[in-house]
């Protein structure tokens, strides 16, 4: 299982645009990304999910340089209700998650 | 509605006793899982199941038990033998076992064990 590397915490204004890096340098060639995103006392809900280059939805865009070893999660413009902890994930079918510590983001008015 | 749903919210357990936790889910999923949640840190799998009948341990399974009898129901025991099991425990279910495209984990809304 690839391991992941993200900051401990980021502080953020509303109306930023938020940036949270993810380092896997052991990813393999049938690793996909995937973003979680978690608030207090509730379960992790997904975000976003990518193999390379970029993938945008409505929430957030995820870049994945062509060398794949690490990961950009983008959150356009942050509320205060984007506070919460992101999870980055990789891994492939049939491996179990791994989730980490996470980075704790708090954006503040 | 579809989803997946977690009782009791909230669980007191004497030192001592066993006590199960109840996840449900109505996704058709094949994939279920359990988590632990320590304060302050991130999530800790338990057990996961890929299809019914079969399950494997996760990082932490020593003093946890699970079965999984049908597709839509993993319900976990906390045994007397979990030396520190008051926590926040989360299940999930997904399609598929691991990060593949589309593969989302759907999780319950959690049960906070307390051992008094």
């Amino acid at each position: 299982l690839a391991k992941t590397t993200q900051p401990i915490s980021m502080d953020s204004y509303e109306g930023q645009e938020v940036n949270i890096t993810c380092s896997h340098n052991n990813i393999a060639t049938n690793d996909y990304i995937t973003w979680y995103q978690q608030f207090p006392s509730q379960g992790p809900r997904f975000i976003i999910q990518g193999y390379k280059t970029k993938v945008t939805n409505e929430v957030a865009s995820l870049f994945i340089p062509a060398d794949r070893k690490s990961s950009t999660l983008s959150l356009p413009r942050v509320s205060l209700s984007d506070t919460a902890v992101y999870y980055c994930l990789v891994g492939s079918y049939g491996n179990k998650l791994v989730f980490g510590a996470g980075t704790i983001l708090r954006v503040k008015s | 509605d579809g989803g997946i749903t977690q009782s009791p919210k909230y669980l007191f357990r004497k030192e001592g006793q066993n006590v199960t936790l109840s996840c449900e889910q109505n996704l058709n999923h094949d994939a279920m899982y359990w988590y632990r949640q320590d304060p302050g840190q991130g999530l800790r799998l338990i057990y996961y199941s890929q299809i019914v009948n079969d399950f494997q341990k996760g990082d932490i399974a020593e003093g946890y038990s699970v079965s999984r009898e049908k597709k839509e129901s993993f319900p976990l025991t906390v045994t007397s033998a979990q030396k520190n099991p008051t926590a926040f425990y989360l299940c999930a279910s997904s399609i598929a076992s691991g990060v593949v495209l589309g593969n989302e984990q759907f999780f319950g809304p959690g049960t906070r064990l307390t051992v008094l």
